[in-house]
């Protein structure tokens, strides 16, 4: 299967505990996004990475919250003492630069992890 | 915040008919793109419509965007009940850094009735 791969699919974790998530992107695609999904709305945006570069960060939503692309390849979001407003299903997306001149093109989703903290 | 705003937020109808949605968005845009989710998993890409573009067709899917009235539509024909999902359209954000994520609207949660 060559899409975007997300581990673990589920998390459930007691308030206080650090939580890291894991995304592979699509192997070809060299830009890779962090969302964030409460139950009802839409994906919001928390930060992307072109190739090793962190080229946004400003929607993290706390200092608790960084991510990393250490290689240009995989990435992990890790959440620090974590709260309980902090359930919610992460979602990772990849996409190949430049796709379309002038804007964002298309995104392709992983099956995202969804965490739950106690 | 979301850019884009569907409407309605729900929508229930029979399988076989139409089903009509709307996205309204506030800033000028490069494209505008709607995304499928199936209940508790990630999105799938449905349609990309440039601002130069007026009409896109792709199978059942009719997306239309008039950039004068910031607004664009996705109409499904002929629904199935594999159709039932929520349906988001997505447009270009702009951040302090300049750099233009794509950033979605609430969605609207399409039943399909069998």
């Amino acid at each position: 299967d060559t899409g975007v791969s997300q581990n673990p699919r589920h998390k459930i974790t007691k308030r206080g505990q650090n939580v890291t998530f894991r995304c592979d992107p699509i192997s070809e695609h060299n830009r890779l996004y962090w969302y964030r999904q409460t139950l009802g709305q839409g994906p919001e945006f928390l930060t992307y990475f072109q190739n090793e570069a962190q080229l946004e960060k400003s929607r993290l939503l706390s200092d608790r919250f960084s991510a990393e692309r250490p290689k240009g390849s995989f990435s992990t979001l890790e959440i620090q003492r974590t709260e309980q407003g902090d359930s919610a299903m992460y979602l990772c997306a990849s996409s190949p630069k430049g796709q379309t001149r002038g804007g964002t093109g298309e995104l392709f989703f992983g099956e995202g992890s969804r965490l739950t903290v106690l | 915040s979301q850019q884009g705003e569907e409407d309605p937020q729900a929508l229930s109808i029979q399988e076989g008919e139409n089903a009509t949605m709307n996205c309204s968005y506030k800033t000028s845009i490069n494209n505008l793109q709607w995304y499928r989710q199936n209940s508790g998993r990630g999105l799938v890409h449905l349609i990309l419509i440039r601002s130069n573009e007026r009409e896109k067709h792709s199978g059942r899917l009719r997306v239309t965007l008039d950039t004068s009235k910031k607004s664009s539509s996705l109409l499904i024909t002929a629904s199935r009940a594999a159709d039932t999902a929520s349906y988001f359209c997505a447009t270009v954000g702009t951040y302090p850094s300049g750099n233009t994520p794509l950033v979605f609207g609430k969605g609207t949660r399409l039943s399909v009735i069998a």
